[in-house]
Formats: C-alpha cells, sequence, structure tokens
C-alpha cells in the first residue's frame, strides 16, 4: 500500500536556527514527489515537485531534495514568516492521484 | 486570477440534512479532485475527475457523489450528512493528471455536521 509519513509532526525554531523536514515515503512506481505549503484556515500552496534520487529543488531559504526512499525540506536561516505547515505528497501510477502526508507545523519564533 | 473557487466557506449542517459544494477553475485545467483533511489524517482523496465526463473514486468515497459539471465546475454532495463527514474540504485542479507542478487549491469549506 502507497504511505507517506512526515516527521517531526511539529518543530519550533528560533529565527535563524536551520533545520529539516523528513517525508518517508513506500510507492510503487513513484511518478513524483511534491512539497506544498499550508498556512492556517487556507489551502495548500505549491512548492516543489521532485522526480528521481539525487534531484535537489530550492527557493529563497527552502531546499528540497530526494532520495529513493525520503525526501528532505531543509530550511536555512528561517524566519517568522517561513512558519506555516509543510505538507509533503507522493505521485504514484497513472492516476495522477496525489497521496499526502500528516504534514509537519513549523513555528519559527523571533 | 481567482485560481479555484469553493463556496461556502463555512457549513453548519444537521445530521440528515443533504448539500452541495461547490467549487469551479478558470485556468482551463482538465483534472479536478475533492479532498477533505482530518487533524492527524493529512488530506484524503474523496473522488477525482482526471477529465470533463470522467470521474473516479479516491479514497473515502462514502457517504459523497461528484458532477463534473463542465469543464470548470466539480461539485461534492453529501446526500444525508454524517457527524463524522466534519472536516475541511478542499476542491483543487490540475492541468492533467500527471501534471508536474501539481495541484491548485481552493482555500476550503470548513463544514460541521451537528
Amino acid at each position: 500500500e502507497d504511505q507517506v509519513t512526515q516527521s517531526p509532526e511539529a518543530l519550533r525554531l528560533q529565527e535563524g536556527e536551520s533545520s529539516s523536514l523528513n517525508c518517508s515515503y513506500t510507492v510503487s512506481g513513484l511518478r513524483g514527489l511534491f512539497w506544498y505549503r499550508q498556512d492556517p484556515g487556507k489551502g495548500p500552496e505549491f512548492l516543489f515537485t521532485l522526480y528521481s534520487a539525487g534531484e535537489e529543488k530550492e527557493k529563497e531559504r527552502l531546499k528540497a531534495t530526494l532520495t529513493k526512499k525520503e525526501s528532505f525540506l531543509h530550511i536555512t536561516a528561517p524566519k517568522p514568516e517561513d512558519s506555516a505547515t509543510y505538507l509533503c505528497a507522493v505521485q504514484a501510477g497513472n492516476t495522477g492521484k496525489l497521496i499526502f502526508g500528516q504534514g509537519t507545523t513549523l513555528q519559527v519564533k523571533p | 486570477n481567482a485560481g479555484v473557487t469553493q463556496t461556502p466557506k463555512f457549513q453548519v449542517l444537521k445530521t440528515g440534512q443533504s448539500m452541495t459544494l461547490q467549487c469551479a477553475q478558470d485556468m482551463n485545467h482538465n483534472s479536478m479532485y475533492w479532498y477533505r483533511q482530518d487533524p492527524g489524517m493529512g488530506l484524503r482523496l474523496i473522488y477525482y475527475s482526471a477529465s470533463e465526463g470522467t470521474t473516479d473514486k479516491g479514497e473515502v468515497p462514502n457517504g459523497y457523489n461528484v458532477s463534473r459539471l463542465n469543464k470548470r465546475e466539480f461539485s461534492l454532495r453529501l446526500e444525508s450528512a454524517a457527524p463524522s463527514q466534519t472536516s475541511v474540504y478542499f476542491c483543487a485542479s490540475s492541468e492533467s493528471p500527471m501534471a508536474n507542478y501539481g495541484y491548485t487549491f481552493g482555500s476550503g469549506t470548513r463544514l460541521t455536521v451537528v
């Protein structure tokens, strides 16, 4: 069964304190791995798509990496505005359906 | 750009009542999806429509029906609401089922069934 597990569930950082979020997956025939950001009361917002092991993508203070079993979202020198829930999802097979993890809620304190 | 618009934003239903959640996108996307989000459960797919005229069940379809009214609109109907359907519902769309930039989500409908 396709499965996505994110850790930790919650993460508190001081402004400027770098860290990483983990997304472990078990899927048959990975087509793509997606990262989203979700602010309270809003829908998820697309950040990155990764397709193959070794691939990396960056956006401002965020960098996503992919291995054959997991993905990391590295946050460098975070700011309070980076506080949000970060969702990981995998796409398998030909239907395009995304399977989401439970998310990691990040709080960055000034 | 409006993107994906969901109505209503909030709704309270009594057990057994019915309602339809509306979703419309203005990006000329072919594929549309309904998810529900519950604490600790993540986003779970209810139904999806890969293209106009087609619909398929997702992970948690029981108690729901959908209609792909046209390319723009995809509605979700609860025929007889139950407290277990209390959740936040998100509609999403993508250019195609395998679009490489993922989905565009609406802002959600917060539904409470009492």
